[in-house]
């Protein structure tokens, strides 16, 4: 699986958008990119996952790059609940998945 | 509800004495896993099985073993417990474990294991 890489922290305001970037420079034409939240120390929570087109559910709004080589989780009007560890992965099976670090995202009133 | 139960979700036990953590997840899926997550090192996979009586090792499976008896079961057994297995540890499942973009993990709510 191509490595992705996150900034370990992020800030946001509560009801303003976060977008969390992810780099994938190295992924392959059939990996899709996952994205996974863990709130505390409870179990990952799957958010969306998309291959080339931006993909958008009830949570998060996925967008590519063209190119694939990164990629931004948008979580559209933050709130405090928001507060978690998001991973960003790239990987062809969406169950053999390596969790990263992962970025930190404070969501501050 | 659609669920993952881990049980138990906390222990305190001392060396070599065996343990069982027992997964079951009530939505049919093919495919279940362990992960050990410890600070500073990310959660990484124990063991996982791609189906009934199908298990393999995943990233870090020394020290412990796994039965896939049934569907919804996936046990994890730590046959002589060291400090080193203290940790969070994860069940998950998803409906199929093979195939380009195979769905969603289904994560349960964790078990943390203390061995003095």
């Amino acid at each position: 699986d191509a490595k992705t890489t996150q900034p370990t922290s992020m800030d946001c305001a509560e009801g303003r958008a976060a977008n969390l970037p992810c780099n994938h420079s190295t992924i392959s034409g059939n990996e899709y990119v996952y994205w996974y939240r863990q709130i505390h120390s409870q179990g990952p929570q799957y958010i969306i996952h998309g291959l080339k087109n931006n993909e958008t559910n009830e949570m998060a709004s996925l967008i590519i790059t063209e190119d694939r080589k990164s990629s931004t989780l948008i979580l559209p009007h933050a709130t405090l609940r928001d507060t978690a560890v998001y991973y960003c992965i790239a990987s062809t099976s969406g169950s053999r998945l390596t969790f990263g670090e992962g970025t930190q995202l404070t969501v501050n009133p | 509800e659609a669920q993952v139960t881990q049980n138990p979700r906390y222990l305190i036990t001392v060396t070599g004495k065996k343990l069982t953590v027992t997964c079951s997840q009530n939505m049919n899926h093919e495919y279940m896993s362990w992960y050990r997550q410890d600070p500073g090192l990310g959660l990484r996979q124990i063991y996982y099985s791609m189906n009934v009586e199908v298990t393999d090792k995943g990233d870090v499976p020394e020290g412990y073993k796994v039965s896939r008896k049934e569907k919804r079961n996936f046990p994890l057994i730590l046959e002589s417990p060291s400090p080193n297995q203290t940790s969070l540890y994860f069940c998950a499942s998803s409906l199929r474990g093979s195939g380009i973009g195979t769905g969603e993990l289904f994560f349960g709510e964790g078990s943390r294991l203390t061995v003095l």
